[in-house]
């Protein structure tokens, strides 16, 4: 079955961008859209973006300034880049699979924690 | 784009059974199907539970059951027992996606 694996430093400088990647297996990118979500610690789940494969991509408003997601559908990869980060954007990161039909997420990623510190 | 209203916490005793409710407003929850549910234990990643408001996964218990009325959906969980003890969020699509704040379920 498909499966989600996000990479990348889990130590960022503030002020500095914050970039993951995340690998799907066992399946296609194609067909759906991918997406980011966080979850500072101890906090509840923020959703960061989605980027369809082709892509197309929506953000939340809040971060939408920061933010970029881009796709590599050669390597089956999605990334996240987060830019001038804060102590704020410290959290654990998930990639996810977001259907198409009804929008919700399938398949996650265990998550990677990016602490941002100097 | 506001987070939906979810209370903090809710409790209950094994064997019986608990709803969670997830407030929105006529631009996501009441206004489209999709509403999705999430169960999250400590250091874990968040897994379905719940779509398109009431739908099962494949592989996830038939206690768990979802509904709307307006603008408020909600999740319920009969039967109650312990590995049930975890955060519930619930989710909603309206050209964007957002979350609930997360309900602490205690199983007493």
């Amino acid at each position: 079955q498909v499966q989600l694996q996000e990479s990348g430093p889990g130590l960022v400088k503030p002020s500095e961008t914050l970039s993951l990647t995340c690998t799907v297996s066992g399946g296609s990118i194609s067909s759906y859209y991918w997406s980011w979500i966080r979850q500072p610690p101890g906090k509840g789940l923020e959703w960061i973006g989605y980027i369809y494969y082709s892509g197309s991509t929506n953000y939340n408003p809040s971060l939408k300034s920061r933010v970029t997601i881009s796709v590599d559908t050669s390597k089956n990869q999605f990334s996240l880049k987060l830019s001038s980060v804060t102590a704020a954007d410290t959290a654990v990161y998930y990639c996810a699979r977001l259907t198409t039909d009804y929008y919700y997420m399938d398949v996650w990623g265990k998550g990677t924690t990016v602490t941002v510190s100097s | 784009q506001s987070a939906l209203t979810q209370p903090a916490s809710v409790s209950g005793s094994p064997g019986q059974s608990i709803t969670i409710s997830c407030t929105g407003t006529s631009s996501d929850v009441g206004g489209y199907n999709y509403v999705s549910w999430y169960q999250q234990h400590p250091g874990k990643a968040p897994k379905l539970m719940i779509y398109d408001v009431s739908k099962r996964p494949s592989g996830v218990s038939n206690r768990f059951s979802g509904s709307k009325s307006g603008n408020t959906a909600s999740l319920t969980i009969s039967g109650l027992q312990a590995e049930d003890e975890a955060d519930y969020y619930c989710c909603s699509y309206a050209g964007s996606v957002v979350f609930g704040g997360g309900t602490k379920l205690t199983v007493l």
